[in-house]
């Protein structure tokens, strides 16, 4: 139990154009989302929490117009990169939380590598 | 002081040794502790998850944790080529909505 997919797996693109990450939670329902990128051989950097039915919470440093998401599901959260350049060229990870605040761990997606040339 | 210590490694042992990842936090305040393993180019699987002092275990996998230290270990027996992954820590307090994670161990079980 407790999967979640992220679609796609791995995606290019060039500079200026938009793109669009899926997370699904498949087997439970998610409040709470979080959206993470991590660097070559670095840990998970937090970008943002994805909330269900309200605006999501971003990290200091991180661009809300920039990296915009959208939670209108329960088990729906996407993450769009607009206007995307060479430096948003990163691995993006999303999670869903199974349970309750406190008393259940994070499932991750598979992770979405983004290329922009 | 970081709200959490993980040495990056590398870390490579041969086949069929014992492991031992560990990760120190200084906040009281976290009370549940998981363990996750990474492929390269994929996202964190969850291995274990606790909530209180002592052992956990999951076939080769143990996890460990001693609170009043601020400590915690995963053990992995018998280990595997297919054991070699990055492991990463993490710690969450109740009522918070963040998890911290550990910077990550990277494994080599060398065949």
């Amino acid at each position: 139990g407790a999967v979640v997919s992220q679609h796609p797996s791995w995606v290019i693109c060039k500079s200026g154009t938009s793109v669009k990450i899926e997370c699904r939670s498949l087997d439970f329902q998610a409040t709470t989302m979080f959206w993470y990128r991590q660097f070559p051989k670095q840990s998970l950097m937090l970008m943002a929490t994805s909330n269900e039915g309200s605006k999501a919470t971003y990290e200091q440093g991180v661009e809300k117009d920039k990296f915009l998401i959208n939670h209108a599901s329960l088990t729906l959260s996407t993450l769009t990169v607009t206007s995307a350049h060479p430096e948003d060229s990163s691995f993006y990870i999303c999670s869903a939380r199974s349970g309750e605040v406190g008393n259940s761990p994070l499932h991750f997606g598979n992770g979405t590598r983004l290329t922009v040339t | 002081q970081k709200e959490v210590e993980q040495d990056p490694g590398p870390l490579s042992v041969p086949e069929g040794a014992i492991v031992s990842l560990n990760c120190t936090y200084s906040n009281s305040a976290f009370q549940y502790f998981m363990w996750y393993r990474q492929y390269s180019r994929k996202g964190p699987e969850l291995l274990m998850y606790t909530y209180s002092s002592g052992n956990k275990e999951d076939g080769r996998f143990t996890a460990q944790v001693d609170k009043s230290s601020k400590y915690i270990s995963l053990f992995i027996r018998d280990s595997q080529p297919s054991d070699s992954a990055t492991y990463l820590c993490a710690l969450h307090s109740s009522g918070t909505y963040k998890y911290i994670f550990g910077t990550g161990t990277r494994l080599k079980v060398l065949a």
